[in-house]
């Protein structure tokens, strides 16, 4: 069975950072890109990064360029997000997601809350 | 990159059939056939429906349909049940290779 498993969520101050892992299980990590995928309380869904299966290919939001970096461990099957520079605006439920085709996200986590605020 | 426009809401009651529209430009949904669709529940990861316009992922009911006509990108749903009830969202691949997801629509079965 596919699981997506996020940790590292939890309350943090503006300009603060936070590191979220998402431990993978059930497949050959290692043969699928993976994303991050965040929804502010109420809100819709934003796309903030996706990485390749080898790390070749990474992307990002315009609204984290600069600030997130993604990256993974195919030894460990986990995917992380280093977050830095937080804004109260990051403050959302992010979810880690397998990439099935091509942007397509057919295995999502249960999601970790960060909040953003003094 | 702008989000995709769906509508805020709809409705519609049990057995019926209806279209949810996903507006996007020809950098996003015009010049790629990787359109998708999610539904989400409260409280609940999204759910994969939809994927490269018009396919849908094993298990998905065959109820559920997707289309795409120029900028535009459609999910159809028929014969409406009550635990379609959920938000949908479409989202595309777009030029700058990144996603873009739409701002979400809320079904509300009657």
């Amino acid at each position: 069975e596919v699981q997506l498993v996020e940790s590292g969520g939890g309350l943090v101050k503006p300009g603060g950072s936070l590191r979220l892992s998402c431990a993978a299980s059930g497949f050959t990590f290692s043969s699928y890109s993976m994303n991050w995928v965040r929804q502010a309380p109420g809100k819709g869904l934003e796309w903030v990064s996706s990485i390749s299966s080898d790390s070749n290919y990474i992307y990002y939001a315009n609204s984290v360029k600069g600030r997130f970096t993604i990256s993974r461990d195919n030894a460990k099957n986990s995917l992380f997000l280093q977050m830095n520079s937080l804004r109260a605006e990051d403050t959302a439920v992010y979810f880690c997601a397998r990439e099935a085709y091509n942007y397509d996200f057919d295995y999502w986590g249960q999601g970790t809350l960060v909040t953003v605020s003094s | 990159q702008s989000a995709l426009t769906q509508p805020a809401s709809v409705s519609g009651s049990p057995g019926q059939s209806f279209t949810i529209s996903c507006t996007g430009t020809s950098s996003d949904i015009g010049g790629y056939n990787y359109v998708s669709w999610y539904q989400q529940h409260p409280g609940k990861a999204p759910k994969l429906i939809i994927y490269e316009v018009t396919n849908r992922p094993s298990g998905v009911p065959h109820r559920f349909f997707g289309s795409k006509s120029g900028n535009t990108a459609s999910l159809t749903i028929s014969g409406l049940q009550a635990e379609d009830e959920a938000d949908y969202y479409c989202a595309s691949f777009t030029s700058s290779n990144i996603l873009v997801f739409g701002g979400g629509t809320k079904l509300t079965v009657l």
